[in-house]
């Protein structure tokens, strides 16, 4: 079926590079989330995307985090100068119009900085 | 103190028993309460839902929601090994949700 998909499904990158995280939503679906989940912790929310609103990026953990939804669909989420800290899986979950309160997540992103 | 808390267990059971899960919250604002399952490397899915408080019944699971003492449960009867996963309680409210922590379930046949 077509779930959300993310990609890639792992990285392993260098303290200080930038990397880039994408996800595709359900098609049709309004509204877009990003969280983090660090091991052992609860899901973190960092930014929220809702139609064409200007996005929630209040659980954004500093500026050196950003995210972009082109065209009310795919989405991506970059992180500059990468800090050993920001290793997690990143997961992403989109929701239809419909159902505001039903997120639907996709495998997730495993990020390590070495 | 953390909006949402929840025991992260991990919490280990004989195939079959009933398993109860928990989340305590500070925040009056919430309006809707989840459960998710995460299995290992996957991403969370949506177990079971509600917006009131009272139980809410789907199979072998119970969702359980206490507004006035601010308490969530979750009841699993006749717990099966493919139930082995992470349990997330969430609450929500305009759209955005707050996650418990999770708690580790093994159910050993």
């Amino acid at each position: 079926g077509a779930g959300v998909s993310q990609s890639p499904s792992n990285k392993v990158t260098e303290k200080g590079k930038d990397v880039e995280l994408r996800c595709d939503p359900i098609s049709g679906h309004t509204a877009l989330y990003w969280y983090r989940q660090s091991l052992g912790q609860g899901l973190e929310f960092l930014i929220y995307f809702q139609g064409n609103s200007a996005p929630d990026k209040s659980g954004l953990p500093s500026d050196r985090f950003s995210a972009e939804r082109t065209g009310g669909s795919v989405s991506t989420l970059t992180i500059q100068r990468t800090q050993q800290e920001d290793s997690a899986v990143y997961l992403c979950a989109s929701v239809s119009s419909g159902m505001v309160n039903e997120q639907f997540f996709g495998p997730g992103t495993r990020l390590t900085v070495l | 103190q953390k909006e949402v808390e929840q025991d992260p267990g991990p919490l280990s059971v004989p195939e079959g028993a009933i398993v109860s899960l928990n989340c305590t919250y500070s925040n009056s604002a919430f309006q809707y309460f989840m459960w998710y399952r995460q299995y290992s490397r996957k991403g969370p899915e949506l177990l079971m839902y509600t917006y009131s408080s009272g139980n809410k019944e789907d199979g072998r699971f119970t969702a359980q929601v206490d507004k006035s003492s601010k308490y969530i449960s979750l009841f699993i009867r006749d717990s099966q090994p493919s139930d082995s996963a992470t349990y997330l309680c969430a609450m929500g409210s305009y759209g955005k949700l707050t996650f418990g922590q999770g708690t580790i379930l093994t159910v050993h046949p």
